[in-house]
């Protein structure tokens, strides 16, 4: 079946700009999670989406960062006024089970975001 | 909380050697682990979890890592690589119960040599 689809692939802007990055998680998987990937830094957790829950947003590093997941399927990452310290990879994943249940994680091939 | 320990950044080997990967984690309630390999422009996929029983777990490609309690750690080992092994390898540790989100490691960068 698909997996985790994020688009776009790749994105380049200009520092100031604002840019929605795109997941598709697993039909059917509840939980969905968007992570940071920064050269030599590993994941940096940045917000999770259970069902109809309210999300836990205690990873977003500041207010220009914001996500939205409509009809608990596709999720919209938005970074308004971005900065040159956004470039990174945004990794999303999504899983069946809510998050501590020991679930595995299915992760899309990331979006490579650089910020000129 | 949870944190995740990978003590290495990189770990070079040659082809057909054994290679060890080390991961030590902490936490004050009981934990899920998981292994994750990262190949070149791709999403990560899943290696091995530990959830319960038995503390050596398989995974694929001939990967194996073993829970120890005692020394809160999760070492993954393969007893011969192969070129195709190279790729970046994350831990990471869950809470059990809960809304506890994994927390990775920053990940050991294997690079299998001919």
């Amino acid at each position: 079946g698909a997996g985790v689809s994020q688009s776009p692939s790749n994105k380049v802007t200009e520092k100031g700009k604002d840019v929605e990055l795109r997941c598709d998680p697993i039909s059917g998987h509840t939980a969905l999670y968007w992570y940071r990937q920064s050269l030599g830094q590993g994941l940096e957790f940045l917000i999770y989406f259970q069902g109809n829950s309210a999300p836990d947003k205690s990873g977003l590093p500041s207010d220009r960062f914001s996500a939205e997941r409509t009809g608990g399927s596709v999720s919209t990452l938005t970074i308004q006024r971005t900065q040159q310290e956004d470039s990174a990879v945004y990794l999303c994943a999504s899983s069946l089970a809510r998050a501590g249940q020991g679930d595995t994680q299915y992760f899309g091939p990331g979006t490579r975001l650089t910020v000129l | 909380a949870q944190s995740v320990t990978q003590l290495d950044s990189q770990v070079p080997v040659f082809e057909e050697a054994p290679v060890e990967l080390r991961c030590n984690y902490s936490s004050s309630v009981s934990v899920y682990l998981f292994w994750y390999v990262q190949y070149p422009n791709q999403g990560l996929q899943l290696l091995l979890k530990y959830l319960s029983g038995s503390t050596l777990v398989k995974g694929i490609n001939g990967f194996e890592a073993e829970f120890n309690k005692s020394q809160t750690s999760f070492h993954l080992r393969k007893p011969s690589v192969h070129i195709s092994d190279t790729a970046e390898y994350f831990c990471a540790v869950s809470d059990r119960g809960g809304s506890y989100i994994p927390t990775f490691g920053r990940g050991t960068s294997l690079i299998v040599h001919p």
